[in-house]
């Protein structure tokens, strides 16, 4: 049994570009996360989504980041003209829905030169 | 906005020792959780706390949901060098929240 799949593991991208970082959460899941984690820092919660909803999107930056998590397909977390202060490792996790708990991917860590 | 205090930040151990850390909020929360991260890696669960006052043990591992639901503790007895790493306590209200994460215990053992 897979676990969460998150793809690429490494994206260098330069200022003004944009970043699609997918996630593949764990078979049986429907309850997807994403948190974002600073060098020497805990995890931050970005957004938490279910097939074609967004639950709680009340740690996403306003401007520039958008999630999704489609009927067919992996989540995607897209960050639009990248700027330095969004280098980060980006997790994702999947949860089964009667489960309170949530498994990790290995992450995406994000370079902006 | 609730906050999770992990202590200690660091730790610097010797192979064999036992080691204990702790998580405390000012708010409550119905289901602690403690996971552990290695460098590079993501977080991997540990265990996982549903009910006032409940110990649980993974191996060498125990933690214990406090009383209060505004605390909770990790121990780990006799400490090998793949423990080593960053362990996060974190916390959640309810079933459909947000989890909250504490800012990680780093864990060194001394050769």
């Amino acid at each position: 049994n897979a676990g969460v799949m998150q793809n690429p593991r490494h994206l260098v991208r330069r200022r003004g570009q944009e970043a699609r970082l997918r996630c593949s959460p764990m078979k049986g899941h429907s309850h997807v996360y994403w948190y974002r984690q600073l060098p020497e820092e805990g995890l931050k919660f970005m957004v938490y989504l279910q097939k074609e909803n967004i639950i709680d999107e009340s740690g996403m930056p306003k401007e520039r980041f958008s999630a999704e998590f489609p009927k067919e397909g992996p989540s995607i977390l897209r960050i639009q003209q990248v700027v330095r202060g969004d280098s980060a490792a980006y997790f994702c996790a999947s949860s089964p829905p009667a489960l309170t708990v949530q498994y990790f991917g290995a992450g995406t860590r994000l370079s902006v030169l | 906005g609730q906050q999770l205090n992990q202590s200690p930040q660091s730790m610097f151990i010797q192979e064999g020792e036992d080691v204990s850390m702790n998580c405390t909020s000012s708010s409550i929360f119905n289901t602690w959780l403690w996971y552990k991260q290695d460098p590079g890696e993501g977080p991997v669960l540990l265990i996982a706390l549903y009910k006032a006052g409940e110990l649980t043990s993974n191996g060498r591992l125990t933690a214990q949901f406090g009383i209060t639901r505004k605390d909770s503790f990790l121990n780990i007895s006799a400490s090998i060098p793949s423990d080593v790493g960053i362990y996060f306590c974190a916390g959640q209200v309810n079933r459909d929240d947000k989890i909250i994460f504490g800012k990680g215990t780093r864990l060194h053992i001394l050769p």
